[in-house]
């Protein structure tokens, strides 16, 4: 079975650019959740959809990033203007369904905003 | 709101010797999740081990069990026999109540000697 699929790996661009980042959940998985990992530190959730619709946004700067999750499989987050302080490792995950169950993890996108 | 502390930034172990990483963990729910993570450098996040709140009995995977005490609020992982390819970043990681997301630590860096 295929695991969650992300891409790009990684990504270097001048702050005030646009970036998108995409992500393949594991087929089946209902639950997806975009999280982003500053260096040192753990994840921290971006956003996470049920099917389609995001449930929890509450911690997305919804001024420059935008996520969403067509027909409830993949799914693209976008930063747009980017700043330096975005510079992260963006991660994507899904899950079975929502509550307690394990979540899988895909490689992740490194975004250097220069 | 619900934190999770791993008070070692990080820790040391001679190969085949046995190590213990500590997580501690606050919340006011009485059914939730706790995981332990491995992060391998430049690598994705893969799940360690699953700890279910109203399951007494600790849980194990091979070489890797937990001593979880919930009255303690206490969830330490214990690698025995180490091995080299069990160098990585380790988090603990909680969810519970109405939230779906992971909340995780700041993580224990482990490294493994020959």
């Amino acid at each position: 079975e295929a695991g969650v699929v992300q891409s790009p790996r990684y990504k270097i661009i001048e702050k005030k650019q646009p970036v998108a980042f995409w992500c393949n959940p594991i087929s089946g998985h209902n639950t997806l959740y975009w999280y982003r990992q500053n260096l040192g530190q753990g994840p921290e959730l971006l956003i996470r959809y049920e099917n389609e619709e995001a449930v929890d946004d509450s911690q997305l700067p919804k001024d420059r990033f935008s996520a969403e999750r067509l027909k409830g499989v993949d799914s693209t987050l976008k930063i747009q203007p980017a700043e330096l302080g975005d510079s992260a490792v963006y991660l994507c995950a899904s899950s079975l369904t929502n509550w307690g169950e394990t979540q899988y993890f895909g490689p992740g996108t490194r975004l250097l905003v220069l | 709101a619900q934190t999770v502390t791993q008070s070692q930034p990080e820790m040391s172990v001679q190969e085949a010797e046995t190590v213990t990483l500590s997580c501690t963990y606050d919340t006011s729910e009485s059914d939730y999740y706790l995981f332990w993570y491995k992060q391998p450098p430049s690598r994705q996040m893969i799940l360690v081990i699953r700890q279910e709140a109203y399951k007494q009995q600790n849980a194990t995977e091979n070489r890797f069990s937990v001593n979880f005490q919930k009255a303690a609020k206490s969830f330490s992982l214990k690698i025995s026999d180490s091995q080299l390819g069990d160098a990585a970043m380790y988090f603990c990681a909680y969810v519970g109540g109405s939230q779906g997301n992971l909340i995780f630590g700041k993580g224990t860096k482990l490294s493994v000697k020959p």
